[in-house]
């Protein structure tokens, strides 16, 4: 069974609108993570929370908030879509920034 | 700020053959992980080695601290290790940390 789990796996929004990621860890770790990989870049790092609390944020753009409403979930609220926003969004945890355990991503297209 | 640059950016190798992947990094670091993904797949990580030399299985991973670089080494390779392989890295220890991606090397293994 996996053991962070993504929804939805895949996703086609339309420009301009707004979507929520969801993304829940049973690993028991205490920090979360959002990775977002596209076509024209490399796995990129967007955010990390400890203990429920934003701890770095590489993403420059407000249009994407991180919600941690438990201790083992981390979404990510994006609005006012763009084309450029479409990627695979992976969410990940680890437990005192060793190992990293990604989840199996959630494909946003966005037309 | 931190860069990883993996080589070589492809490689095609047939079945039973060793392959060797190569990862260097800008800066010191203090974490170090290998990842694979299989294509639409999310990422697995294959060994956290920051210093050293770990195995697993028939993956050996050799990183030099103070020379900046790891390699992968996957002995006998089969056709179920096609996919991407990818180096990551991160400076800071503890916490929530971020880990900086390298593009990838993308192994094909053929009967």
């Amino acid at each position: 069974d996996p053991k962070i789990i993504q929804k939805p796996k895949y996703l086609v929004a339309v420009t301009g609108s707004e979507k929520i990621l969801i993304c829940e860890q049973y690993l028991g770790h205490n920090a979360m993570y959002w990775y977002r990989q596209s076509a024209k870049k490399p796995l990129e790092f967007m955010f990390s929370y400890s203990y429920q609390k934003l701890m770095d944020n590489q993403t420059a753009s407000s249009r994407f908030q991180p919600q941690s409403s438990k201790k083992n979930h981390l979404d990510l609220q994006i609005t006012a879509l763009k084309p450029d926003d479409s990627a695979t969004y992976f969410c990940a945890s680890s437990q005192g920034g060793n190992t990293l355990y990604f989840g199996e991503g959630s494909r946003l297209i966005v037309v | 700020g931190q860069q990883v640059q993996q080589s070589p950016a492809s490689l095609v190798l047939q079945e039973g053959e060793n392959a060797e992947l190569q990862c260097n990094f800008s800066s010191t670091a203090t974490q170090l992980q290998w990842f694979y993904q299989r294509p639409g797949g999310s990422l697995v990580s294959l060994l956290y080695n920051p210093s050293g030399t770990k195995h697993t299985g028939r993956l050996t991973s050799t990183t030099v601290t103070k020379e900046r670089r790891s390699s992968l080494h996957i002995s006998s390779s089969q056709i179920t290790d096609s996919g991407t392989y990818f180096c990551a890295m991160e400076r800071n220890t503890g916490g929530a940390d971020r880990l900086t991606f390298g593009k990838g090397t993308q192994l094909i293994i053929q009967p």
